[in-house]
């Protein structure tokens, strides 16, 4: 079946360090790939996605790259903001389309 | 930019009573959808919609759960008798199209305590 795995939190960093949030997935076919990001007393927003193999989304400074042979899509940033502490949400859609599977979410804490 | 409205943002009601959860997707959107997140776990897929009718749902959509585009604008969810396990954020979400990397945008979320 279908499931996403990431890594656990939660995570903290201090301002501008290098941040690295992996997520691995299991599915059927070629998914799409997405990260989630939730502030504090929000919904979801979509942060980037990626549709193939080898594609590299990125946003805000945040970027992944679709690995098929490690069936991974690991969220990374050069430099985080106290401004990005939030829960981060990995999530595949199966290549029919519409429904999101997601990861258990890692929540990120940045200090000053 | 446009986005997806929920109401109530957080309700409590009593083991056994109905609720209704109210969304107003994205006006153009023609997919909807309601996934749930029971506090501290997963966001889960609960049932997806087009063209008035249920087009997937997952095992936790039971027969207590059900799904309505009332009008043109409104899309509701209903838990007919509600559970302490039904205790759960709820986010209504809508797409415009129902293919592959499309983006599904989401509301803030409905929390719902069931006591």
């Amino acid at each position: 079946g279908n499931s996403v795995t990431q890594m656990e939190g939660p995570v903290t960093l201090s301002e501008e360090a290098f941040l690295t949030i992996n997520c691995t997935y299991t599915a059927t076919g070629y998914p799409s790939l997405f990260w989630y990001v939730q502030y504090p007393g929000e919904g979801l927003q979509l942060l980037l996605k990626a549709t193939k193999a080898d594609d590299k989304g990125s946003n805000k400074g945040f970027e992944a790259t679709y690995r098929k042979e490690t069936t991974s899509f690991h969220l990374e940033k050069g430099s985080v903001q106290v401004s990005d502490s939030a829960v981060y949400f990995c999530a595949l859609s199966p290549n029919q389309g519409g429904k999101l599977i997601f990861g258990q979410g890692t929540e990120l804490s940045v200090k000053p | 930019e446009p986005e997806v409205t929920q109401t109530p943002s957080h309700q409590v009601t009593q083991m056994g009573q109905e609720v209704i959860l109210r969304c107003v997707p994205i006006s153009n959107h023609l997919y909807f959808y309601w996934y749930r997140q029971i506090l501290g776990q997963k966001v889960e897929f609960l049932v997806s919609f087009y063209n008035n009718e249920i087009s997937e749902k997952s095992e936790i959509f039971d027969d207590q759960f059900s799904v309505e585009r009332p009008d043109g604008s409104n899309f509701t969810l209903k838990i007919r008798s509600t559970k302490l396990e039904d205790s759960a954020m709820y986010f209504c979400a809508s797409s415009d199209m129902d293919f592959r990397g499309n983006t599904i945008y989401f509301g803030e979320g409905s929390w719902l305590t069931v006591v």
